[in-house]
């Protein structure tokens, strides 16, 4: 089954600051990856698709993108509202594989 | 407004069974696929059942597989967890979610999310 790594596991920053996060397939798979944003007893909220089509609602700071086996999210400027774990997440349609990775926190420095 | 509201989550004991419910409003529920995702206490998510819209096409993940049934109702706007031979691991918040494709055909993603139902496993 395709396994999904996120790094960093977690991370410190500044509002202002630009974050990056990266999500890594153990195998190949297109660009079927979603981002979501979770904050704490919250459900997900979806922000990016298809590795890098934003959803409708979300703001331009959050991008999207795909090399290889790597897909990354980005945040051009960090904003009190964004301190929360973000999650990737594939689908797969044959086989059928529904996956998300382990997370990454982001919080205050 | 899209509204997903899950129900049935409470305290059951380790071998036990439980039927959760999600009711679905204010979209076509018939047309979109649904999915069940849970979430262990101060863990990450997990992807337990997905379900296509004509009940076709369904996935278990391996943690759950021949334990745990998904169903639906369109007729009721509705989708269901059957689960029996509960352990200690199932214990977390099960959200009820609507999968939407986007311009990859036949891929699916979580775009709504209901706010969760808790089943806690223990004796």
């Amino acid at each position: 089954a395709i396994q999904l790594t996120q790094s960093p596991s977690s991370l410190s920053a500044s509002v202002g600051d630009r974050v990056a996060i990266t999500c890594r397939a153990s195998q190949g798979i297109s660009s079927t990856v979603a981002w979501y944003q979770q904050k704490p007893g919250k459900p997900p909220r979806l922000l990016i698709y298809d590795a890098s089509t934003l959803e409708r609602g979300v703001p331009s700071r959050f991008s999207g993108s795909a090399s290889g086996r790597d897909f990354t999210l980005i945040i051009s400027s960090l904003q009190p509202e964004d301190f929360a774990t973000y999650y990737c997440q594939h689908f797969n349609d044959f086989p059928l594989v529904f996956s998300f990775g382990p997370g990454t926190k982001v919080d205050f420095k | 407004e899209v509204q997903l509201v899950e129900s049935g989550g409470t305290l059951v004991q380790p071998g036990g069974s439980l039927r959760l419910s999600c009711a679905a409003s204010e979209f076509t529920f018939s047309s979109y696929s649904m999915t069940w995702v849970r979430q262990a206490p101060g863990k990450g998510l997990e992807s337990v059942s997905f379900i296509n819209s004509r009940s076709n096409t369904i996935y278990y993940a391996d943690s759950v597989k021949g334990r745990f049934t998904v169903s639906r109702d369109n007729s009721k706007n509705s989708l269901f967890l059957q689960m029996n031979s509960l352990r200690a691991e199932d214990t977390g918040v099960y959200y009820c979610a609507r999968a939407f494709s986007g311009a990859l055909h036949g891929i699916y993603y979580p775009d709504y999310w209901g706010q969760g139902t808790l089943v806690t496993v223990s004796s």
